[in-house]
């Protein structure tokens, strides 16, 4: 069984558009995150929910909006699309009294045209 | 949480011990040394973490100095699926709900 699982794995979209990922962990966890790599191979944290709060919010536009419906999903919708928001986004989860061993996604690599 | 400093690539050969280094003379007490890798287009993995005294696990030893300002991730026999970015990070144990700080990290090479 994938313990971080994410969809899709390729989204390819035109500027301007709305899209979302999917994000679902099946290990119990109670904290879900989200990171973006960049072209760099940068990998840097957008946001963290714990029980479905959000925690941390690192400066990233409005246009991105976390929805967590539950302890086991962790959704990013993106409003707007634009071309620098090409990047793949990583899911990932942990428990918060562990927070230190994360386990991701495979990732969902997003094209922007 | 405490910046680290490591070699950008590194390669080794396939069969023989990996010994990938971190600088993190800033570390604090209370800061764990934690090792990541990412396999080609996959998500970041786990390897390893540790305080003060030397770690092993099924994966990975981590050697700690005595002052704490660096260390050394070991894969006592790479293969080639060893190769990957291998990151170091320096970070509080525990509590809250902190992403993890990636910096650029070790491409290590395993060569056949």
């Amino acid at each position: 069984d994938t313990a971080v699982s994410q969809t899709p794995k390729y989204l390819v979209t035109q500027m301007g558009n709305d899209k979302s990922i999917k994000c679902e962990q099946n290990l119990g966890h109670d904290t879900m995150y989200w990171y973006k790599q960049d072209s760099k191979k940068f990998l840097k944290i957008m946001f963290s929910y714990n029980n479905k709060e959000l925690i941390i919010n690192e400066t990233v536009p409005n246009r991105f909006s976390p929805k967590s419906p539950d302890k086991a999903h962790l959704n990013l919708h993106i409003n707007s699309l634009e071309l620098g928001d090409s990047a793949v986004y990583f899911c990932a989860s942990s428990r918060i009294k562990s927070t230190d061993t994360q386990y991701f996604g495979p990732g969902t690599r997003l094209t922007v045209l | 949480d405490a910046k680290t400093t490591q070699p950008t690539s590194m390669d080794c050969a396939e069969g023989r011990a990996a010994n990938l280094p971190c600088n993190h003379s800033t570390i604090s007490g209370n800061e764990y040394v934690y090792w990541y890798r990412q396999i080609h287009s996959q998500g970041p993995q786990y390897i390893i973490h540790g305080l003060k005294n030397n770690e092993t696990n099924e994966m990975a030893s981590l050697i700690i100095t005595e002052d704490r300002k660096s260390s050394t991730l070991i894969l006592p026999h790479a293969t080639l699926r060893d190769t990957a970015v291998y990151y170091c990070i320096v970070r509080v144990s525990g509590g809250g709900a902190d992403g993890l700080t990636f910096g650029k990290g070790t491409h290590l090479i395993i060569q056949p």
